[in-house]
């Protein structure tokens, strides 16, 4: 089955203890991205990937890094959390000519930093 | 960059009938897509429709549709025969067809379906 999956779907830290959010995808999709919902805001991207080794930022970088090793995963990493990255955060895959950019989402990871 | 607008933070709509939400986008650009996403309770992402810009005719998926007007800017969806499962937030987002792989979100229209 064609999917993005993410881990952990949910995750209580706190502040400063550095975490990790696994991304992965089986389509051989080239492009990647996280994003971020916050309430009132809708998603917006954090970082994205166009292909291994190529990532670039995207609106709200600030306090996350990523990192694209394998086509297939894309890692969230969150160096030194603080308590307003609490959140619920995706990862979407897609691929240039197929379904005119369809991104294809994650089920979601919910984040709450105290 | 591009900014997204959705002036209806909550609709309901009798189960059955028709309802409308509305988008708006800015941008300078004259050739991108246009999407609308269903997030449902269990927070999953689906896509219900996409709208290329340089179409003029506007995407219809079985009770779906939208009108696109893309010299006023305007993206909004149609849901007829409403249905209790369509409730849901909905996101309109636009995406460049070309440079960086980004969607730019609205803030989404929570959906209410009354019984």
């Amino acid at each position: 089955e064609a999917q993005v999956t993410q881990n952990p779907r949910y995750l209580i830290t706190v502040t400063g203890k550095k975490l990790t959010v696994t991304c992965s995808q089986n389509m051989n999709h080239e492009y990647m991205s996280w994003y971020r919902q916050d309430p009132g805001l809708g998603l917006r991207q954090i970082y994205y990937s166009m292909n291994v080794e190529v990532t670039d930022k995207g609106d709200v970088p600030e306090g996350y890094k990523v990192s694209r090793k394998e086509k297939r995963n894309f890692p969230l990493i969150l160096e030194s959390p603080s308590p307003n990255q609490t959140s619920l955060y995706f990862c979407a895959s897609s691929s240039p000519g197929l379904a005119r950019y369809e991104q294809y989402f994650g089920p979601g990871t919910r984040l709450t930093v105290t | 960059a591009q900014t997204v607008t959705q002036s209806q933070p909550e609709m309901s709509v009798q189960e059955a009938e028709t309802v409308t939400l509305s988008c708006t986008y800015d941008t300078s650009e004259s050739d991108y897509y246009l999407f609308w996403y269903k997030q449902p309770p269990s927070r999953q992402m689906i896509l219900v429709i996409r709208q290329e810009a340089y179409k003029q005719q506007n995407a219809t998926e079985n009770r779906f549709s939208v009108n696109f007007q893309k010299a006023a800017k305007s993206f909004s969806l149609k849901i007829s025969d409403s249905q209790l499962g369509d409730a849901a937030m909905y996101f309109c987002a636009y995406r460049s067809a070309a440079g960086a792989n980004n969607l730019f979100f609205g803030t989404g229209t929570r959906l209410t379906v009354i019984p």
